[in-house]
């Protein structure tokens, strides 16, 4: 299994609302990713985790609060979101550790959330 | 700060023939890693092909070849052959080498080249 799986892979949600993206892999991945993307424009990083553990915030807005739970499994909490926040949400995994600086990352095929 | 820099936002090739996307970049680093990663409609970004600043020889993966001049900070990526498959935006990236938890996805992305595809 060598796929990163995002669900849902559509969402729209009121300013109100609070919803989660989800993001799974089973390749034994120990850093797992957040970007962002605005149509038309590159990826953004937001949060990296690694080892469970929360390793870099690239200043995100805290109405975006990402979770890992366990090794496999990547959330991405929403909550009072603007009209600019939407975008295609992806997430990504790679290998950890020692001899894996290299590695090259795997992505999922993203959320795209409109915020209403 | 790095820079990643790639100035055709569009390109078209007639299908069997071949295309050079360019990508220039700014550093003061020696050692680091380009990469060029192709996003179809599917949305999924996918790598095509990954280059070590301290090889010199230039990375190939099939039908993808990049020349890399590290003294004019250029990574082209050349496609042989043309297939409507590859049809796609692609993003030229670069990394720092890094040693710290989740350094690989540390990546500075230009804004993209579309490559259209002709039957």
């Amino acid at each position: 299994d060598t796929e990163v799986t995002q669900t849902p892979k559509h969402l729209v949600m009121g300013m109100t609302n609070k919803k989660s993206l989800k993001c799974e892999q089973h390749m034994g991945h120990r850093a797992m990713y957040w970007y962002k993307q605005k149509a038309k424009k590159p990826p953004e990083l937001m949060f990296v985790y690694s080892y469970e553990k929360l390793s870099i915030n690239e200043s995100v807005p805290s109405r975006f609060s990402p979770e890992c739970p366990n090794s496999s499994l990547l959330n991405l909490h929403l909550h009072a979101l603007q009209p600019e926040d939407s975008a295609l949400y992806l997430c990504a995994s790679s290998h950890q550790g020692r001899g894996y600086t290299n590695e090259k990352l795997f992505f999922g095929s993203g959320t795209q959330l409109s915020v209403l | 700060a790095q820079t990643v820099t790639q100035s055709q936002p569009e390109m078209s090739v007639q299908e069997a023939e071949t295309v050079t996307l360019s990508c220039t970049y700014d550093t003061s680093e020696s050692d680091y890693y380009l990469f060029w990663y192709k996003q179809p409609p599917s949305r999924q970004m996918i790598l095509v092909i990954r280059q070590e600043a301290y090889k010199q020889q230039n990375a190939t993966e099939n039908r993808f070849s990049v020349n890399f001049q590290k003294a004019a900070k250029s990574f082209s990526l050349k496609i042989s052959d043309s297939q409507l498959g590859d049809a796609a935006m692609y993003f030229c990236a670069y990394r720092s080498v890094g040693y710290y938890g989740g350094s690989q996805g540390n990546l500075i992305f230009g804004k993209g080249t579309k490559l259209s595809v002709k039957p």
